[in-house]
């Protein structure tokens, strides 16, 4: 596609549900990011995939947290037992070959608020 | 472990004044840097991309500088418009063996007032 389309925009989910959000990158780019922004604050990284594998899940919070990339394109970042401090914009990049963070592009985020 | 602080946090000028937005690391180590803009729920847009080996990139009325031994870089915004009004980011790409992940700063939120 002509750039990172992620889905849904926004999502409201009760404590303890279990949410999946979707991320299609720009078609052809290898390296696929999730990173978590809370309001006033930068982005804070939770994943890299190079091509299906995750290269870097360093900054996934805990085990309620996982993400997958199966056919090196589509990515789903996946929450279970979602709790009030899960609530986020989760942003997702990609870039052609992830080489050293090469220039990245994002989606406009999901906003995720967990009630 | 690499840590990107902005200052200011926020700053408010008047249309068509040249301001600067500094940005300071603190592992020199580093691939690249990239200048971001983020517009209110909206994703990011990478402005400019500095390697490691260079020490400034230009794009319009946007110049970034990078000094790697004194871990900072600059965001020089020319004769500022209204529409510039947006919150900018600075991030490191790590070096060769960390991949793609990027350290952001927490930001600058810049209001250009007409």
């Amino acid at each position: 596609g002509a750039g990172v389309s992620q889905t849904p925009s926004n999502k409201v989910t009760e404590k303890g549900k279990y949410v999946e959000l979707r991320c299609d990158p720009i078609s052809g780019h290898t390296a696929l990011y999730w990173y978590r922004q809370s309001l006033g604050q930068g982005p804070e990284f939770l994943i890299y995939f190079q091509g299906t594998g995750a290269a870097d899940d360093s900054g996934l919070p805990n085990d309620r947290f996982f993400a997958v990339r199966p056919e090196g394109s589509v990515s789903t970042l996946k929450i279970q037992r979602t709790e009030r401090g899960d609530s986020a914009v989760y942003l997702c990049a990609s870039s052609q070959n992830g080489v050293g963070g090469g220039r990245a592009f994002f989606g406009q985020g999901t906003r995720l608020t967990v009630v | 472990k690499q840590e990107v602080t902005q200052i200011p946090a926020a700053l408010s000028v008047p249309e068509g004044e040249n301001l600067v937005l500094n940005c300071s690391f603190t592992d020199s180590a580093i691939y690249n840097l990239q200048w971001f803009r983020q517009d209110p729920g909206k994703g990011l847009t990478s402005l400019l991309l500095i390697q490691s080996s260079q020490r400034e990139q230009t794009s319009g009325r946007l110049n970034a500088s990078l000094d790697k031994s004194s871990g900072r870089s600059t965001l020089y915004i020319a004769a500022s418009q209204p529409g510039d009004s947006a919150t900018y980011l600075c991030a490191i790409g790590g070096a060769y063996n960390q991949g793609g992940k990027l350290i952001f700063g927490q930001g600058t939120e810049l209001s250009v007032k007409p």
